[in-house]
């Protein structure tokens, strides 16, 4: 049973351009959840997309925005890249209500430079 | 707003010896877990807590869940190396699907 797949797994971008990172939830999952991971730290809620729709939002700026298809699988994008944008992003999907827990890919670790 | 502190932010032990680490959350909330993190790698679920007084133990680790106090536990019995990790909790609120996370317990166990 695949669990929950992120990729690319590492990906370097300059300043100002713009990225994509992709998810497959779990087998049976059908909420997908985005957080930021800064070194050091814990990780930050971003959005949670349910039914192709954002469900929940996190303090993230608008240039943080995402998508859910039909299968459940999600894109996050980010636009106009910050050097503070340099961080681990994790995807983590669960049924409806997380009642059995949520469980993480193995997260995409982005460096802006 | 949901806070979630841990502590201690750091910790060092023995081999062999117990410990506990302490998660304290400060509005009413329905779900909690615990997560393990490798240096680089992604977040393990170890357990998850859904009422009162729940008690769940896996090998040489325990969590507990009082909704009262706003306070889980996850106590460590005789430390071995492979134990050695980031240790994170996060809360869930009523009607509320983010996981908010601790500030996180790096431990690191000495032979």
């Amino acid at each position: 049973d695949a669990g929950v797949t992120q990729s690319p797994t590492h990906l370097i971008k300059t300043r100002g351009q713009q990225v994509t990172l992709r998810c497959s939830p779990k087998s049976g999952h059908d909420t997908v959840s985005w957080y930021q991971q800064a070194l050091g730290q814990g990780p930050q809620f971003i959005f949670q997309y349910y039914e192709e729709e954002e469900r929940q939002r996190g303090n993230f700026p608008d240039r943080f925005s995402g998508h859910q298809f039909p299968n459940y699988s999600s894109e996050l994008n980010v636009n106009a890249l910050l050097l503070g944008d340099s961080a681990l992003y994790l995807c983590a999907s669960s049924d409806t209500g997380g009642t059995y827990g949520y469980t993480f890919g193995s997260g995409t670790r982005l460096t802006v430079v | 707003e949901l806070k979630v502190e841990q502590n201690p932010l750091f910790l060092s032990m023995q081999e062999g010896k117990n410990y506990t680490i302490y998660c304290n959350y400060s509005t009413t909330s329905d779900r909690l877990y615990w997560y393990r993190q490798d240096p680089g790698k992604s977040l393990e679920s170890l357990f998850v807590l859904l009422s009162n007084g729940a008690v769940k133990q896996e090998g040489r680790l325990m969590a507990s869940l009082d909704t009262k106090a706003r306070l889980s536990t996850l106590h460590i019995t005789a430390a071995v190396h492979d134990l050695s990790a980031t240790y994170f909790c996060a809360v869930v609120n009523f009607g509320n699907e983010k996981l908010t996370f601790g500030t996180g317990t790096r431990l690191t166990i000495i032979p």
